[in-house]
């Protein structure tokens, strides 16, 4: 596609279900990120793909969160019985293996209830 | 672990002033280091710099890099209102991992 998109752009949710976000990266990037943003803070790295496989899981902040990555393409972060400090903006990036220039989706805001 | 620092947290200026914005690190087998602009949800590229002492230049924009003393300045001339967003620092690893700085929040005043 023309850019990496996300989906949706806007969830609400109860406390307590669980969440999938999407993100498609721009086609033939190798590198996939996950960020979260909440209210007035800077960017938490979550999760990085190179192709299917997450080199550096170590940003998911609980078991609750899990992510894959599909055919090099697709990505699915998946919050299970989301928490009110659950709700931020999720973005995700993706790259070229060689170009390391990281292109942002417009964002998931989650809100948690 | 890297680690990107950014400095001041927060600046507020008024229209045509200059404005220097400062990102420091520390990372493990140093690929490149990028400026991105966040005014609402998603961060917008600036500059990539991987090379010491080379200015990028984009209008009233420009930034440089040492590789030496591990930081690198963005530079915005003539301020005006609309440069007001969070400025974001980052650098990129050997394993294309993009590590972030937290931001200086930039507010530029009529």
């Amino acid at each position: 596609g023309a850019g990496v998109s996300q989906s949706p752009s806007n969830k609400v949710t109860e406390k307590g279900k669980d969440v999938e976000l999407r993100c498609d990266p721009i086609s033939g990037h190798t590198a996939l990120y996950w960020y979260r943003q909440s209210l007035g803070q800077g960017l938490e790295f979550l999760i990085y793909f190179q192709g299917n496989s997450a080199p550096d899981k170590s940003g998911l902040p609980s078991d609750r969160f899990s992510a894959e990555r599909t055919g090099g393409s697709v990505s699915t972060l998946t919050i299970q019985r989301t928490q009110q400090e659950d709700s931020a903006v999720y973005l995700c990036a993706s790259s070229f293996q060689q170009e390391w220039r990281a292109f942002f989706g417009q964002g998931t805001r989650l809100t948690v209830v | 672990e890297d680690k990107v620092v950014q400095s001041p947290l927060s600046l507020v200026v008024h229209e045509g002033d200059t404005v220097t914005l400062n990102c420091s690190y520390e990372v493990t087998n140093f690929r490149s280091l990028l400026w991105y602009k966040q005014e609402k949800k998603a961060p917008t590229f600036l500059f990539m710099l991987t090379s010491s002492g080379i200015e990028k230049k984009s209008g009233r924009l420009s930034s440089i890099l040492d590789k030496k003393e591990l930081f690198s300045i963005l530079n915005i001339t003539a301020t005006q209102t609309g440069d007001s967003a969070v400025y974001l620092c980052a650098v990129n690893n050997a394993g294309n991992m993009l590590t972030f700085g937290g931001g200086t929040r930039l507010m530029v005043k009529p």
